[in-house]
């Protein structure tokens, strides 16, 4: 069975400009999570999809940050325009479910880095 | 929201040495999951164990979510066990929240 799969798996910007990085998750899937991790802490919850409804995103930056699932399969998350605090690993995961038996499995990540 | 603490913060081990990493969490949790990260940055289910214990090779893992505490043991540590363990909790309203990690440091 295919794991998450994400790219790209490292992207280098300037500040200000943007940046999209694309998730395929788990098949079959229905619940999937976009985390930020800033190096040194544990991942942090972003938003998460039910399909292709958003479940949480109160911890998304949404001035600058956005996030779809419009088929309810593949996502994308975009930073516009960045700053250097994003400069982090963008880590997608996927999930049976939401509620129990919602074990998450994740995406290998992209390390982006703004200068 | 929960709060997720991991001890020690480092560990460093030599081969063939056992170690034990805690896990505590402040609130009642539905479930939790142990990760491995791996040098690369993937991280690797390791257990979802929302009570009792669970092995699986080396590794094994406790909860007792009455006392609101996870172990994961380490046996017999390898080279390639050296990475960042990571505990998450989902708490009642499914959010995974992790704790800092503990840093495990293998020697040869």
């Amino acid at each position: 069975e295919a794991g998450v799969a994400q790219s790209p798996r490292y992207k280098i910007i300037e500040k200000r400009q943007s940046v999209a990085f694309w998730c395929n998750p788990i098949s079959g899937h229905a619940t999937l999570y976009w985390y930020q991790q800033i190096l040194g802490q544990g991942p942090k919850l972003l938003i998460q999809f039910q399909n292709n409804g958003v479940v949480d995103d109160s911890q998304l930056p949404k001035d600058r940050f956005s996030a779809e699932r419009l088929k309810g399969v593949d996502s994308t998350l975009k930073i516009q325009p960045a700053k250097l605090e994003d400069s982090a690993v963008y880590l997608c995961a996927s999930s049976l479910a939401q509620g129990l038996f919602n074990e998450q499995f994740f995406g290998p990540g992209t390390r982006l880095t703004v200068l | 929201g929960i709060q997720v603490e991991q001890s020690p913060p480092d560990l460093i081990l030599q081969e063939g040495a056992n170690s034990t990493l805690r896990c505590n969490f402040s609130d009642s949790v539905n479930n939790l999951q142990w990760f491995h990260q791996n040098p690369w940055g993937q991280l690797i289910n390791l257990f979802y164990i929302p009570s009792g214990t669970k092995q699986n090779g080396r590794l094994s893992a406790t909860t007792v979510a009455t006392e609101r505490y996870s172990l994961l043991y380490i046996s017999s540590s390898q080279t390639t066990d050296s990475g960042v363990y990571f505990c998450a909790a989902h708490p009642n309203d499914y959010k995974l929240s992790f704790g800092a990690g503990t840093t495990v440091t293998v020697r040869a």
